[in-house]
């Protein structure tokens, strides 16, 4: 069954904080991982991407990890600021052009002032 | 430019209406999709364009229609809509080989009355 699993649900930290979103999956045959940012009432927003042949990938605050023998990745989101407050979804898809986004059900991060 | 335009922002309809929900974007991608977003959730695909012909409809009632008259234009068609079809539309569109990043709109806010 194709599923990503991601946790936790919610998450708070403090201003300045790390957040970490893990994500885990099954099917071995997904290749593209992206993570998604999505506000309140707007279309989710792609942030960052990894595909299987690197282990890190950093843009700026935010990094993914991936661990392709436990097929796990994970956000990491350094120096933590209160506009970083949204729901995170992680995704994955396989090689194929149009092919199928499989969500994590996401996770609301709050980051306090 | 990576923009998905949508439009209305929000629409509401009663269930005897024929409304219909536009999507265009302008980065030459020949691969356009209409996801449904309920709340809390994640998105939940509904179509895939490829080439301006459907390639994946995933078991969607009839009521919704698509159309995609050109590789950069995307119509959802709606007619005899019921109340737990109120959600978020989103429209994404990605380049069907190469790469993998699909990019989202802001979503057309549909409540069925």
């Amino acid at each position: 069954q194709q599923q990503v699993k991601q946790s936790p649900q919610s998450l708070i930290v403090q201003k300045g904080g790390i957040s970490i979103i893990n994500c885990a999956y099954e099917n071995t045959a997904f290749d593209y991982f992206p993570w998604y940012q999505q506000f309140p009432g707007k279309g989710p927003a792609l942030l960052i991407a990894i595909r299987p042949d690197v282990s890190e990938k950093k843009e700026g605050r935010f990094t993914i990890s991936f661990n392709k023998s436990a097929k796990q990745f994970s956000l990491h989101i350094m120096d933590s600021q209160p506009g970083d407050s949204a729901t995170y979804f992680c995704a994955a898809s396989t090689q194929g052009g149009s092919e199928k986004l499989v969500f994590g059900k996401g996770m609301k991060l709050t980051v306090n002032p | 430019d990576t923009e998905v335009t949508q439009t209305p922002k929000h629409l509401v309809m009663g269930m005897t209406n024929k409304k219909s929900l536009k999507c265009e974007q302008h980065m030459g991608h020949r691969a356009m999709y209409w996801y449904k977003q309920k709340a809390k959730k994640p998105p939940e695909l509904m179509f895939v364009y490829s080439y301006e012909k459907l390639s994946i409809n995933e078991s969607v009632p009839s009521r919704f229609s698509p159309e995609c008259p050109n590789s950069s234009l995307l119509n959802l068609h709606l007619h005899a809509l019921q109340p737990e079809d109120s959600a978020l539309y989103l429209c994404a569109s990605s380049q069907v080989q190469g790469t993998y990043e699909q990019y989202f709109g802001p979503g057309t806010r549909l409540t069925v009355t």
